[in-house]
């Protein structure tokens, strides 16, 4: 069985633009999850989507959003891009009901 | 708002002794934890879960005990290999199915 798929690997930008960042969960899994790993910084949540809504989102600002599409694949958009937003974006998957979060390798962003 | 914290940002164990990675949690009504595996490069891996209603659950090398007292967890390996190098996190689950993570405790495994 396939685990969750993230693309691309790794993304270089200038501050000011705009990322784009995917996720696709494990086959039959409706909850997707996205979370940033700042270097010193650990896991930080950033949103939750289920079933296409947005459920919850962490202590970021507007500027971090995504969407969760009908077959459950996801994207995270980060938009006017700072210096410090340089890290590892990880997307989890859940099945509807479970609380076990199963992540993806992650997206390496730099910003220059 | 909840916490989740680590005794120790580093653990340097000899191959084949058992290794013991510490986590403290803040919330007393936390009732799912977690822990992860990352190794370099890679996102985090599952290794094991635990609720709040058991003390104790083992896995394949691997326990997990919760004291529930003194809000505190922590991840056995027996036998640690090589292969168990990497940064260990404990998470906690909070309101709205999100995760709050520990700092993470690198495992270094020396032969």
């Amino acid at each position: 069985e396939a685990g969750v798929t993230q693309s691309p690997t790794h993304l270089i930008k200038t501050r000011g633009q705009q990322a784009t960042l995917r996720c696709s969960p494990i086959s039959g899994h409706t909850s997707v999850y996205w979370y940033q790993q700042a270097l010193g910084l650990g896991l930080q949540f950033l949103l939750w989507y289920d079933e296409g809504e947005e459920r919850n989102r962490g202590n970021f600002p507007p500027r971090f959003s995504g969407r969760q599409f009908p077959n459950y694949s996801s994207e995270l958009n980060v938009n006017a891009l700072e210096l410090e937003d340089s890290a590892l974006y990880l997307c989890a998957s859940s099945l509807k009901g479970y609380n076990e979060q199963f992540f993806g390798p992650g997206t390496r962003l730099t910003v220059l | 708002g909840e916490s989740v914290g680590l005794h120790l940002p580093t653990l340097s164990v000899q191959e084949g002794d058992n290794s013991i990675i510490n986590c403290a949690y803040s919330n007393s009504a936390s009732d799912y934890f977690i822990w992860y595996k990352q190794e370099s490069g890679k996102g985090p891996q599952f290794i094991i879960d635990i609720r709040s209603n058991m003390d104790k659950r083992q896995g394949q090398r691997v326990t997990v005990l919760l004291n529930k007292t003194v809000k505190h967890l922590s991840l056995q390996i027996a036998a640690t290999q090589p292969g168990d190098s990497a940064v260990y996190f404990c998470a906690v689950l909070g309101g709205y199915n999100k995760l709050i993570f520990g700092a993470g405790t690198r495992l270094a495994v020396h032969p």
